[in-house]
């Protein structure tokens, strides 16, 4: 659920390496799921979705995981960038309402 | 395409006073409207939806209120402002997909 009182996750990866994010949603009947990204002093941005009729799906340098049995959602990242430094969300939507997850903000060293 | 303009994008204001953020958008009729609150390191709120001109839902209760004027134009507001209501408030709007567009922002800070 939305974690709008608490400090957010974070996670530290040395650029080059490959990061994974986790979200995990509460719906069983959200049936699309987006990952948005949101760089600093701006609105979030979407980065890739996935339908729950599918457990995986690609794009460039991102994939994302879907595991509908214990509701859980990853982001890959591969070979971070320190442009990859932002705040992740997840979101789960369900009848056209989105919820979000809790953000983990990513931090790319260099 | 759908273009979000927020404004102002920053704004100082002592508690107490009037607050009014705009939010107005491209390229879509009719389009369901969003006002999020984010506070600093903190995840996505939402406050308010409107699916059409002077409908208003809110989801929490707040010093907050909003209103729809226009079918692309989205207002929130407050009479009196709380050190609270301090945060980044974005503006959005979805696609027939669910995907939400957002707004760059207006960052509020109340002293």
């Amino acid at each position: 659920g939305e974690s709008v009182g608490l400090h957010l996750p974070t996670l530290s990866v040395q650029e080059g390496d490959n990061s994974i994010i986790n979200c995990a949603y509460s719906n069983s009947a959200s049936d699309y799921f987006i990952w948005y990204k949101q760089e600093s002093g701006k609105g979030p941005q979407f980065i890739i979705d996935i339908r729950s009729n599918m457990d995986k799906r690609q794009g460039q340098r991102v994939t994302v995981l879907l595991n509908k049995t214990v509701k859980h959602l990853s982001l890959q990242i591969a070979a971070t960038q320190p442009g990859d430094s932002a705040v992740y969300f997840c979101a789960e939507i369900n009848a056209g309402k989105s919820t979000f997850g809790d953000g983990t903000t990513l931090t790319v060293k260099p | 395409s759908q273009t979000i303009h927020q404004w102002p994008a920053t704004l100082v204001q002592p508690v107490g006073s009037p607050l009014s953020l705009e939010c107005t958008v491209e390229g879509t009729s009719n389009p369901n409207l969003y006002w999020y609150r984010q506070a600093a390191g903190r995840g996505l709120q939402l406050l308010f939806y409107s699916v059409g001109i002077g409908q208003i839902s809110s989801e929490v209760p707040q010093n907050l209120s909003a209103s729809r004027p226009q079918d692309r134009q989205f207002i929130l507001s407050s009479k009196k402002l709380l050190l609270s209501d301090s945060g980044f408030y974005l503006c959005a709007q979805d696609s027939n997909t669910g995907e939400l567009f957002f707004g760059e922002g207006s960052r509020l800070t109340v002293l």
